[in-house]
């Protein structure tokens, strides 16, 4: 089974740009979430999408955002990007059900100049 | 809110067990897992354990947990350079697919 894939893997974009990041998880999974790694702040979660709908969300700026299609693949965007934007971007995907053992994706690392 | 701090730092010779501890201030955690990082990687997933367990031995990899101190320990036998990694303690309430984690431990093995 192949696992989770994640594209670009590297990233380098200015302040004020936007970014989309996108996400396929293992087949079969219909649940994908996001993740933010830096140094700073460590790992953060940014949202779970399930079945095309936000089932959770952290706590970060209207700035970040995200979607799932129908073959649950997902893509997170970023829109007026900031220095502090820069990380290290992981998805994780699962089943979705009750246990739900994540699977991380490889991450995508962008930078913000 | 829901906190897990970790150790930041072990080193060890190559051959000793490794003893990397947890802990977690969520009592409604259901589900404890340890994940590792090599450089330049995303999140591998080493072991888990239900909450309602003490203990878990998978091959090298020991998980005690004790849910009255709220305290969850990794331990790793016979280790090796290749166990050179950072390792990541994550808790997740049964509610939700959230995982928090701790700033994860460096665990550096020398020969």
């Amino acid at each position: 089974k192949a696992g989770v894939t994640q594209t670009p893997r590297y990233l380098i974009k200015t302040r004020g740009q936007q970014v989309t990041l996108s996400c396929s998880p293992i087949s079969g999974h219909r649940s994908v979430s996001w993740y933010q790694q830096t140094p700073g702040q460590g790992l953060q979660f940014l949202f779970e999408y399930f079945s095309e709908t936000q089932r959770n969300k952290g706590n970060f700026p209207g700035r970040f955002s995200g979607r799932q299609f129908s073959n649950s693949r997902s893509e997170m965007n970023v829109s007026t990007l900031e220095l502090g934007d820069s990380a290290l971007y992981l998805c994780a995907s699962s089943s979705g059900d009750s246990y739900n053992e994540q699977f991380f994706g490889p991450g995508t690392r962008l930078t913000v100049l | 809110g829901e906190d897990v701090e970790q150790s930041l730092f072990l080193s060890v010779r190559e051959g000793d067990s490794s003893v990397i501890n947890c802990t977690y201030t969520d009592s409604s955690s259901t589900y404890l897992y340890w994940y590792k990082q090599e450089p330049g990687a995303g999140l591998q997933l080493l072991t888990y354990i239900f909450s309602n367990m003490d203990m878990k031995q998978d091959q090298r990899l020991t998980v005690l947990l004790n849910k009255k101190d709220k305290h969850l320990s990794l331990r790793i036998a016979d280790t090796q350079t290749g166990d050179s990694a950072i390792y990541f303690c994550a808790e997740r309430d049964s509610g939700y697919s959230t995982l928090t984690f701790g700033k994860g431990t460096m665990l550096l093995v020398s020969p």
